[in-house]
């Protein structure tokens, strides 16, 4: 099993500030990384796949990069609505596997 | 839009059963794979299973629920369903239904529902 591990496991930002989190990959997953955003009670949000490409209706304030192990999440200017969990998961094409980080929760500082 | 909705989740005995559904709308349901996920109590999330598009249903599994768990899809009704048997604590978490992204047997996924808990627990 691939395992992902995310860091840091809570970060507190303020707003408008950038905030940056990391995924990495206990083998290499090329590009195929996903993140996603989920706030209790609610269904989680697709925000990048591709490792770097944002899904349909995601703000240019969200950027993916990395490929291979490591990988990172930048949010440039968080808004209130950012304050969330961010995991990140990988889809290996083969054998086809599919694992999510243990997540990192984005804070109000 | 594209919308996602589970139902059927409980309190269960441990070895009991219980069906999950999932009522899509929006899209093209027999188009896509599906795929359900779950989350236990303050972990991470785990992939559960999938199940293909079209016609061949091809399905697969995690082995943590490998032989007590069946997925399966009624296209004329636009549902999905996860079938699980023989329950065990460590089944006890929120169930979500999630829409593949690229159609492959690995992938992100692009819709989730709400979830639905499940707890099982003498």
């Amino acid at each position: 099993e691939i395992v992902m591990t995310q860091s840091p496991a809570t970060l507190s930002v303020s707003p408008g500030e950038r905030a940056t989190l990391s995924c990495r990959a206990g083998q290499s997953v090329s590009t195929n990384l996903a993140w996603y955003q989920h706030k209790p009670g609610q269904a989680p949000r697709l925000l990048i796949y591709g490792a770097s490409t944002r899904a349909t209706g995601i703000p240019a304030r969200f950027s993916g990069s990395g490929s291979g192990t490591e990988f990172t999440l930048t949010i440039s200017s968080l808004q209130s609505e950012d304050f969330a969990l961010y995991y990140c998961q990988q889809y290996n094409n083969w054998p086809p596997e599919v694992t999510f980080g243990g997540g990192t929760k984005v804070e109000i500082k | 839009q594209v919308q996602l909705v589970e139902s059927g989740g409980g309190l269960v005995k441990p070895g009991g059963s219980l069906r999950l559904s999932c009522a899509a709308s929006g899209f093209s349901f027999s188009d896509y794979y599906m795929s359900w996920i779950r989350q236990p109590p303050g972990k991470g999330l785990e992939w559960v299973s999938y199940i293909s598009a079209g016609s061949s249903r091809y399905t697969n599994y995690a082995d943590s629920v490998k032989g007590r768990f069946t997925i399966s899809r009624d296209t004329a009704k636009n549902s999905l369903h996860l079938q699980m048997n023989s329950l065990r604590a460590e089944d006890t978490a929120i169930y979500y239904c999630a829409r593949d992204g690229r159609g492959y047997s690995s992938s992100w996924y692009d819709y989730w529902g709400q979830g639905t808990l499940v707890t099982v627990s003498s």
